[in-house]
């Protein structure tokens, strides 16, 4: 497809349950962002790659969170143990370089709801 | 630190009313770049607008307009004569001039009603 995808869509865990998310960016896209948005709140960085380099983690809220794009292009992000507080809409955005006026495409976002 | 903040939780308006959406923003870096995006019910974030920092001049693109204010730190966006397909919530966000890393605002969420 031409824009950013992600899946699952929906994903219902339970808590304590291991889940990974998946990202395909647009092909050719060096750089490769992962968001978490709260009900209600924007979205907050959690970390970003150009290609397979994993450049910035400062936003993982944890260690239970891991993300990983080890061709440079598609990419996981990864919770282990799920807790209630992870739930959450999880973006994926891919942009064509990492320059700061260069805008980010978004895909749909996976809806995470750990019960 | 950088911050952007929206203050303007909900705005409700009539179908062709003109509707501006505040933003301001902190930050330390010198060179920095402003966006506007709207996120539809569907989900994905949708880029509408872009400024950089050494730039004040505003600009009008289609309905759209915005008005940058460095003095004020603020860059607030218009839509003018709304439509009900405009109805979404709308982002402000801020960039450093290192990287694209994006910084939002909690948005605001905009219902234009027939």
């Amino acid at each position: 497809g031409a824009g950013v995808s992600q899946s699952p869509r929906y994903k219902v865990a339970k808590r304590g349950q291991d889940v990974a998310l998946r990202c395909d960016p647009i092909s050719g896209h060096v750089s490769l962002f992962w968001y978490q948005q709260a009900l209600g709140q924007g979205p907050e960085f959690l970390t970003y790659f150009q290609n397979e380099a994993q450049l910035d983690k400062s936003g993982l809220p944890s260690d239970r969170f891991f993300a990983e794009r080890p061709e440079g292009s598609v990419s996981t992000l990864k919770i282990q143990r799920t807790q209630q507080e992870d739930s959450a809409v999880y973006l994926c955005a891919s942009s064509p370089d990492l320059r700061g006026d260069t805008e980010a495409f978004f895909g749909q976002g996976t809806r995470l709801t750990v019960v | 630190a950088q911050k952007v903040t929206q203050a303007q939780t909900e705005i409700s308006v009539v179908e062709k009313e003109d509707v501006t959406l505040d933003c301001v923003y902190e930050t330390r870096d010198t060179t920095y770049y402003l966006f506007w995006y709207k996120q539809p019910p569907s989900g994905e974030l949708v880029f509408l607008i872009r400024r950089n920092s050494f730039d004040e001049q505003n600009e009008i693109s289609g309905r759209y307009s915005w008005n940058f204010q460095k003095s004020t730190s603020s860059f607030n966006f218009t839509i003018t004569a709304s439509q009900v397909v405009d109805s979404a919530v709308y982002f402000c966000a801020l960039s450093g001039g290192a990287t694209n890393k994006l910084i939002f605002g909690t948005g605001t969420l905009l219902a234009v009603q027939p």
